[in-house]
């Protein structure tokens, strides 16, 4: 069974661009969640989706992030115009349950400069 | 909301010990532990978990202890190896009411000196 997969696997932009990034995560997951960890410190929670619906966005730092998941399957994760602080590995995570556990994607790292 | 402390950051041990790594967490509704191993240039893994009814959980060398009274849980490895190194991450989260994603400690980066 394949894992929780996603793209790219490292992204450099400049400020004041965009990126998108993409998550597909484990075939029959409802949940999937998006975290970032930012020079070196905790994983931080985004957001929630059950399905196609955002459960909890609570994390999301501010209206420069939009994610989306079409379909209740893979979802996206755009960060419009990109900011130096937006610099981190941002993690995507599925789960059957939610409250339970969780795996990962390997990440990706994204650069601001 | 959840908050969870982790502790130590750093922690280098020789081949062979034991290591220890301790968390606390403030939300007296969490009911599921999970720890994770993160190794470099990977996501971080799930290695261990225990549920609020359990006392402790063990799996080959790795163990983990939840005192729900205290609010801490612990992760222990036995006969650390050299491929035990890498960052471990603790968390938390409920089930059934409030924010089911989790809340994790700032990470754990444990080397194991041969």
């Amino acid at each position: 069974e394949a894992g929780v997969t996603q793209f790219p696997s490292h992204s450099v932009i400049e400020k004041g661009q965009t990126v998108t990034l993409r998550c597909d995560p484990i075939s029959g997951h409802d949940n999937l969640y998006w975290y970032r960890r930012v020079m070196g410190k905790e994983i931080k929670f985004l957001l929630h989706f059950v399905k196609e619906s955002k459960q909890d966005e609570s994390g999301m730092p501010n209206n420069r992030f939009l994610a989306e998941r079409t379909g209740g399957t893979y979802s996206t994760l755009k960060v419009q115009p990109a900011e130096l602080e937006d610099s981190g590995v941002y993690f995507c995570a599925s789960s059957q349950e939610g409250g339970r556990a969780a795996f990962f994607g390997q990440g990706t790292r994204l650069t601001v400069v | 909301g959840e908050n969870v402390e982790q502790h130590p950051s750093t922690l280098s041990v020789q081949e062979g010990d034991s290591a220890v790594i301790k968390c606390t967490y403030s939300d007296s509704a969490s009911n599921y532990f999970p720890w994770y191993k993160q190794e470099l240039g990977k996501g971080p893994q799930l290695i261990i978990d225990i549920r609020s009814n359990v006392g402790e959980k063990k799996d080959q060398r790795i163990a983990v202890t939840l005192n729900k009274t205290a609010k801490h849980f612990s992760l222990h490895i036995t006969e650390t190896q050299p491929e035990d190194s890498a960052v471990y991450f603790c968390a938390a989260t409920r089930k059934y009411t409030g924010r089911r994603a989790l809340t994790f400690g700032s990470g754990t980066r444990l080397q194991v000196q041969p």
